[in-house]
């Protein structure tokens, strides 16, 4: 079973400032997504990656394949970017995807 | 209407009621999935249906149980649930499988007195 660990669990910072939000994993996999969960449920997938670095606007999520890792970072936090961060990865033993228990990120202004 | 969607939004029932939960997506994928979601716990799939066959059950108990009439409906029905079911149900489809992008709906709130 492959064991999924997300840090931090909880983060507050202030607007502007740059984010990081890690996920480890201890089993080799084929990909990993990230996902975005607002208030209130609704999760929307902001990438799948298997190697390398991918960008969309502020969000930068990169993989290390052989260290097992891959980050989520936001650059200009702005209080919109307040959710739930999770981790899934495809792979490594099991059928399905196996979550994160997620970071819950605050962006104060 | 685009997207996943699901019906209703919240739900409160009694451990003796029965109901249903649908989720329509309007995507033209072949995959749905029905994922619960616990108050600290990962996200634990359910079921997974892939061209409206059953291609997974993660050993859920039979008081939930899974129909996929069509590839844009998928529907899981309730009876004799306990207190410790309360939890978001959340719908996702993707293009073909696991592989593929998935893409969640808003979630039903559950709550069983």
């Amino acid at each position: 079973k492959n064991e999924v660990e997300q840090s931090p669990q909880n983060l507050t910072a202030q607007e502007g400032e740059f984010i990081t939000i890690n996920c480890s994993y201890s089993v080799g996999i084929s990909a990993l997504h990230w996902l975005q969960q607002h208030p209130g449920g609704g999760i929307v997938s902001l990438f799948m990656l298997s190697s390398g670095k991918k960008k969309h606007g502020r969000l930068i999520a990169t993989i290390n394949i052989q260290e097992k890792h891959s980050s989520l970072h936001i650059t200009a936090s702005h209080p919109r970017d307040s959710a739930v961060y999770i981790c899934a990865l495809l792979g490594g033993g099991a059928d399905g995807l196996t979550f994160g228990k997620g970071t819950h990120l605050i962006i104060q202004p | 209407e685009t997207g996943v969607t699901q019906t209703p939004r919240h739900l409160v029932m009694g451990m003796t009621n029965k109901k249903s939960l649908k989720c329509e997506q309007h995507l033209g994928h072949n995959a749905m999935y029905w994922y619960k979601q616990s108050a600290k716990k990962p996200l634990e799939l359910m079921f997974v249906y892939s061209l409206e066959e059953r291609v997974e059950n993660n050993s859920v108990p039979s008081r939930f149980s899974p129909e996929c009439p069509n590839s844009s409906h998928l529907f899981l029905h309730l009876h004799t649930l306990q207190p410790e079911d309360s939890a978001l149900y959340l719908c996702a489809s993707s293009q073909r499988g696991v592989g593929d992008t998935q893409y969640f709906g808003p979630g039903t709130r559950l709550t069983v007195l």
